[in-house]
C-alpha cells in the first residue's frame, strides 16, 4: 500500500523546536522528491518546504527560511523536517506530499498529518 | 510571487447540480504546472487535476479542468454528495515555490 505517515507533532513553547518525520512506504522513495506543506486551524495550505531525490535541490517558503531544515534519508525511506525558532503562526497541520514530476509537479500523494501548536 | 484567487470563496448548490470554480493568477502560469485538489474535513488533500486539465489517477470524469494563461476552472459536471468539500488550486513557480489558492467551499444547498 502506498502511504506517508507523519509523526512528531505536539505542543511546544515559543522559541523552542520540533522535529517532524515522515515515513514512506509503498513506492519508490529514493526516486521521488518530496514536500512539507501546512495547514493551520480553519486555514488554507501552505507549502513549506520541497527536497529532491538527491538531497542536492532543496526550496523553502519565505516564511520558513532560515529557520526549518528539510532532510531525507532514502536507505530507511523517510522526510524529516527540523523546526527551530517557533512562532505562534507556525501552528498547523503538517504534511508530507509526494511530488510527481510526471503530473506537473503536483502532489499525489499525501500523509494524514501531524498537529503542531506552538503555545506557551 | 505569483498569487492564486479563487473564487466564489463559497458554492452552495444541490446534488446533481453543475460546479464551477474558478482560479485567477495574478500573472501568467503555465497549464502545466496548474493542479487542483480536494479537501474533506479531517482529511489529507487529494490530488484531482494536473497539468490543468488532466484528471490524477482514479479520479472520475465528472471533474474536468481547463483554462490558461491566468484564468483556470474547475467544473463538476454534476455533484455527488461526496463532492461536497474544499477545492484549492495550486501552482508550480520559475522560482522553484509552489502556491494555493485560499480555496473553495462547495456546500450543499
Amino acid at each position: 500500500e502506498v502511504q506517508l505517515v507523519e509523526s512528531g507533532g505536539g505542543l511546544v513553547q515559543p522559541g523552542g523546536s520540533l522535529r517532524l518525520s515522515c515515513a514512506a512506504s509503498g513506492f519508490s522513495f529514493s526516486s521521488s522528491g518530496m514536500n512539507w506543506v501546512r495547514q493551520a486551524p480553519g486555514k488554507g495550505l501552505e507549502w513549506v518546504s520541497y527536497i529532491n531525490s538527491g538531497s542536492v535541490n532543496i526550496y523553502y517558503a519565505d516564511s520558513v527560511k532560515g529557520r526549518f531544515t528539510v532532510s531525507r534519508d532514502n536507505a530507511k525511506n523517510s522526510l524529516w523536517l527540523q523546526m527551530n525558532s517557533l512562532r505562534a503562526e507556525d501552528t498547523a497541520v503538517y504534511y508530507c506530499a509526494r511530488l510527481r514530476g510526471g503530473y506537473g509537479y503536483a502532489f499525489d500523494i499525501w500523509g494524514q498529518g501531524t498537529m503542531v501548536t506552538v503555545s506557551s | 510571487e505569483i498569487v492564486l484567487t479563487q473564487s466564489p470563496g463559497t458554492l452552495s448548490l444541490s446534488p446533481g447540480e453543475r460546479a464551477t470554480l474558478s482560479c485567477r493568477a495574478s500573472q501568467s502560469v503555465s497549464s502545466s504546472y496548474l493542479a487542483w485538489y480536494q479537501q474533506k474535513p479531517g482529511q489529507a488533500p487529494r490530488l484531482l487535476i494536473y497539468g490543468a486539465s488532466s484528471r490524477a489517477t482514479g479520479i472520475p470524469d465528472r471533474f474536468s479542468g481547463s483554462g490558461s494563461g491566468t484564468d483556470f476552472s474547475l467544473t463538476i459536471s454534476r455533484l455527488e454528495p461526496e463532492d461536497f468539500a474544499v477545492y484549492y488550486c495550486q501552482q508550480y513557480g520559475s522560482s522553484s515555490t509552489w502556491t494555493f489558492g485560499q480555496g473553495t467551499k462547495v456546500e450543499i444547498k
